[in-house]
C-alpha cells in the first residue's frame, strides 16, 4: 500500500498562475484534509471531506477550492496564486467515526513557491 | 477560539535520558489525542494515540492524558539522536456539525550523542 500520495512534490508558480495539487489515499478511508504548514504557525487546515460527496471549509480556505473527485482522491485548486500561499500542503486521510476522525495519515507534502 | 498549547522549545536531552513533552488543550469536550512526529522537510508521522486517562505505553513511548486538568504528554525513554524531531500534539475538536484536529505549533527535541 502505498498510504497517501500527493503530486507534485514542488512547484514554482508566478502570482496569478493557478494550479491543482493531487491527493490520493489507497487505505479506503472516508475522510481527507488538506492542510498547510506555515514557519511558526504550525498546520492549519484548509479544507477537508468528512465522506464522499461532502467538502467542507477549514480554518483557512480563502483563496482554494478543493474537489473530492471520489473516495480516492482529493484535490486542492489555487485558481489565483499569490505570495501569501508560499507553504508546504499536506494532504492526510482518515476513518471516521460519530465523535470526530480516527488517526489522521499525512502525505510526503508538496513545497509550493509563489513569486 | 479552540487551541492546543505546545512549548516550541527546543528541548535539549543527552541520549539514554527521558525526554518528557507537554501540551495543553483549550476543549474540554475533546476524546482524542494524538501525538505526530515531524522529521526537518518532512510530513507528520503518526506516533501515539490516546482516547481514555491514564497512560498508554508503546515501546519506548509513554502517552499520558488527563481530561480533568485538560493536559496529554509524551515521554520518550531511552531517547536517541535518531528521536531528534518535532513533535506535534492534536486534539480532536468539536467545529460546528464536525469534529476536526487542531495541532500545536509543535516542541523541537535534540537529543545529544
Amino acid at each position: 500500500n502505498a498510504g497517501v500520495t500527493q503530486t507534485p512534490k514542488f512547484q514554482v508558480l508566478k502570482t496569478g498562475q493557478s494550479m491543482t495539487l493531487q491527493c490520493a489515499q489507497d487505505m479506503n478511508h472516508n475522510s481527507m484534509y488538506w492542510y498547510r504548514q506555515d514557519p511558526g504557525m504550525g498546520l492549519r487546515l484548509i479544507y477537508y471531506s468528512a465522506s464522499e460527496g461532502t467538502t467542507d471549509k477549514g480554518e483557512v480556505p480563502n483563496g482554494y477550492n478543493v474537489s473530492r473527485l471520489n473516495k480516492r482522491e482529493f484535490s486542492l485548486r489555487l485558481e489565483s496564486a499569490a505570495p501569501s500561499q508560499t507553504s508546504v500542503y499536506f494532504c492526510a486521510s482518515s476513518e471516521s467515526r460519530s465523535q470526530g476522525s480516527y488517526e489522521q495519515y499525512f502525505g510526503p507534502g508538496t513545497r509550493l513557491t509563489v513569486t | 477560539q479552540k487551541e492546543v498549547e505546545q512549548n516550541s522549545g527546543p528541548l535539549s536531552v543527552p541520549e539514554g535520558a527521558i525526554a518528557s513533552l507537554n501540551c495543553t488543550y483549550s476543549d474540554r469536550g475533546s476524546q482524542s489525542f494524538f501525538w505526530y512526529r515531524q522529521y526537518s522537510g518532512k510530513s507528520p508521522e503518526l506516533i501515539m494515540s490516546i482516547y481514555s486517562n491514564g497512560d498508554k505505553e508503546d515501546g519506548r513511548f509513554t502517552a499520558q492524558l488527563n481530561k480533568a486538568s485538560q493536559y496529554v504528554s509524551l515521554l520518550i525513554r531511552d531517547s536517541q539522536p535518531s528521536d531528534s524531531a518535532t513533535y506535534l500534539c492534536a486534539v480532536n475538536m468539536r467545529g460546528g456539525s464536525n469534529y476536526k484536529l487542531t495541532f500545536g505549533k509543535g516542541t523541537l527535541l535534540t537529543v545529544n550523542p
